[in-house]
C-alpha cells in the first residue's frame, strides 16, 4: 500500500532563515506530486504541483520554491521565511494513470516568529 | 475559481441530518470531498465523476450535478466522529492536467 510521509512535524523558525521540508511517497511510481499551505482556520491553498522528475510548476508567486530530485521525493524550500509563511504544510499524491484522488500526508506545522 | 462552500459552519446533535452544498463557476470534471479533523491532514471521503452521480460512504453520501456545476454532501444520522471541517475540492483540465481547487470549507461539529 502507500505511504505519504513529511518531516519535520512542527518547526518554529525566525524570521529571514532559510527552510527546507521534505516530503516522500512510498509504495508507488511516478506520482503526481503536491505541495499545499493551509493558514488557521482557513482553506487549501495549491502552491507546487509536479508531474515528474525536475518538473515543476508554480501556483502562487511568493518566496517559496520547490523541487523534485527523485520520483518519488519533494522539497519545499525556502531562502528567507516570512511572517505570512506561517501556516500547515501539506504534501499529496495522487495516481498518473488514475488521476482523481489526492491522498495527503501529515503535515507540518510551521510557525515563523 | 475557487468553489463556494455553504453553509460555513453548521453545529448539529447526534443523529440529525445536513448537506453541505459546493458550488463552482467553472465546467467541472469531477468533484472530491474530504474531511479533516482538527490538526490532521484531510483524509478522502469520496469522488464523483459523472453528472447526477451519487455515491455513499457508510452514512455519507453526496450526489454531482455537472450541468448545475453543483456538488452536495448528505450525512444522515450524524455521529460524533463526523465532526471535522469538510472540503470539496472541484476538479478540470487545464494546459492538459487535472487540477484540483478546494472551497474553503464547511465546519461541522456534532454535540451529543
Amino acid at each position: 500500500s502507500q505511504t505519504i510521509h513529511q518531516w519535520p512535524a512542527t518547526l518554529v523558525q525566525p524570521v529571514g532563515s532559510p527552510l527546507s521540508l521534505e516530503c516522500t511517497v512510498e509504495g508507488t511510481s511516478n506520482p503526481n506530486l503536491y505541495w499545499y499551505r493551509q493558514a488557521a482556520g482557513r482553506g487549501l491553498q495549491l502552491l507546487f504541483y509536479s508531474v515528474g522528475i525536475g518538473q515543476i510548476s508554480s501556483e502562487v508567486p511568493q518566496n517559496l520554491s520547490a523541487s523534485r530530485p527523485q520520483d518519488r521525493q519533494f522539497i519545499l524550500s525556502s531562502k528567507k521565511l516570512l511572517l505570512s509563511d506561517s501556516g500547515f504544510y501539506l504534501c499529496a499524491w495522487s495516481d498518473q494513470v488514475e488521476g482523481e484522488t489526492q491522498y495527503f500526508g501529515p503535515g507540518t506545522r510551521l510557525l515563523v516568529l | 475559481q475557487q468553489p463556494v462552500q455553504s453553509p460555513q459552519a453548521v453545529i448539529l446533535r447526534e443523529g440529525e441530518d445536513a448537506v453541505i452544498n459546493c458550488s463552482s463557476s467553472k465546467a467541472l470534471y469531477s468533484v472530491h470531498w474530504y474531511r479533516q479533523k482538527h490538526g490532521e491532514a484531510p483524509v478522502f471521503l469520496m469522488i464523483l465523476l459523472k453528472g447526477g452521480e451519487q455515491k455513499g460512504h457508510e452514512k455519507i453520501s453526496a450526489s454531482f450535478n455537472e450541468k448545475k456545476q453543483q456538488s452536495s454532501l448528505y450525512l444522515t444520522a450524524s455521529q460524533l466522529s463526523y465532526s471535522g471541517t469538510y472540503f470539496c475540492g472541484t476538479a478540470f483540465f487545464s494546459g492538459g492536467y487535472q487540477k484540483v481547487t478546494f472551497g474553503t470549507g464547511t465546519k461541522l461539529q456534532v454535540i451529543p
